[in-house]
């Protein structure tokens, strides 16, 4: 069985701010991970992705994310908030073949001016 | 990105009587999902669909059916609508290989009153 936590709801930084949304994960096979972004009234958007290889992982936006193994995160950054960052932030993971998506609680981001 | 359109986007009915919500895709993904989205929870899976007329259960299944009878269409019904089934549904799919992340529709918001 899988599953995600994102620890905080919510998370309000201002612009200009290192961003960080907390990913944990617990998986019985290697795991895939993402990240999606949901803005208000749309459906997810995929931010990034890790698979196999470079556990640093760029996605869209400047935001990336680093897999640890170790420690069974997933952690989501971009060193410089802007305004239209605020959005609901989505971690979640998929079996090895993936087919089947779980995901986290879900963290809303705020910016402040 | 992929196309994935969902109708209704909105719908408001009443306990008890029947809905059906329907997503259409036109990338010729083989796999479907539904889901519903409800504060606090993220996204969980109700069911989903691995080929026409082939489909499966998720985590939330209870008070759903699904029919999938060609490749651009999956139908998800609510025989007896109740007032915990007032969410927002988003439908979702993804190819058969080569490519691991679900793409997303602009999501269906029930009301049962």
């Amino acid at each position: 069985a899988q599953s995600v936590t994102q620890l905080g709801s919510h998370v309000s930084v201002s612009e200009g701010a290192l961003v960080l949304l907390r990913c944990n994960y617990s998986s019985s096979v290697p795991p895939y991970l993402f990240w999606y972004v949901q803005y208000p009234n749309q459906g997810l958007q995929l931010l990034l992705k890790y698979t196999t290889g470079a556990t640093l992982v760029k996605g869209i936006n400047g935001f990336e994310a680093e897999f640890k193994k170790s420690e069974t995160s997933f952690h989501l950054t971009k060193p410089s908030a802007h305004m239209s960052d605020a959005a609901e932030y989505f971690c979640a993971v998929s079996d090895g073949a993936g087919n089947m998506l779980t995901f986290g609680g879900g963290t809303r981001l705020m910016v402040k001016p | 990105d992929a196309g994935i359109t969902q109708s209704p986007r909105h719908k408001v009915t009443e306990t008890g009587t029947p809905v059906t919500l329907r997503c259409h895709q036109t990338e010729n993904h083989r796999y479907m999902y539904w889901y519903r989205q409800d504060p606090g929870h993220g996204l969980r899976l109700i069911h989903y669909s691995y080929g026409v007329k082939d489909t499966d259960k998720g985590e939330v299944s209870d008070g759903y059916s699904v029919s999938r009878s060609k490749t651009e269409d999956f139908l998800l019904t609510l025989e007896s609508a109740t007032s915990s089934q007032t969410s927002v549904y988003f439908c979702a799919s993804r190819p058969l290989a080569g490519v691991n992340e679900q793409f997303f529709g602009p999501g269906t918001r029930l009301t049962v009153l």
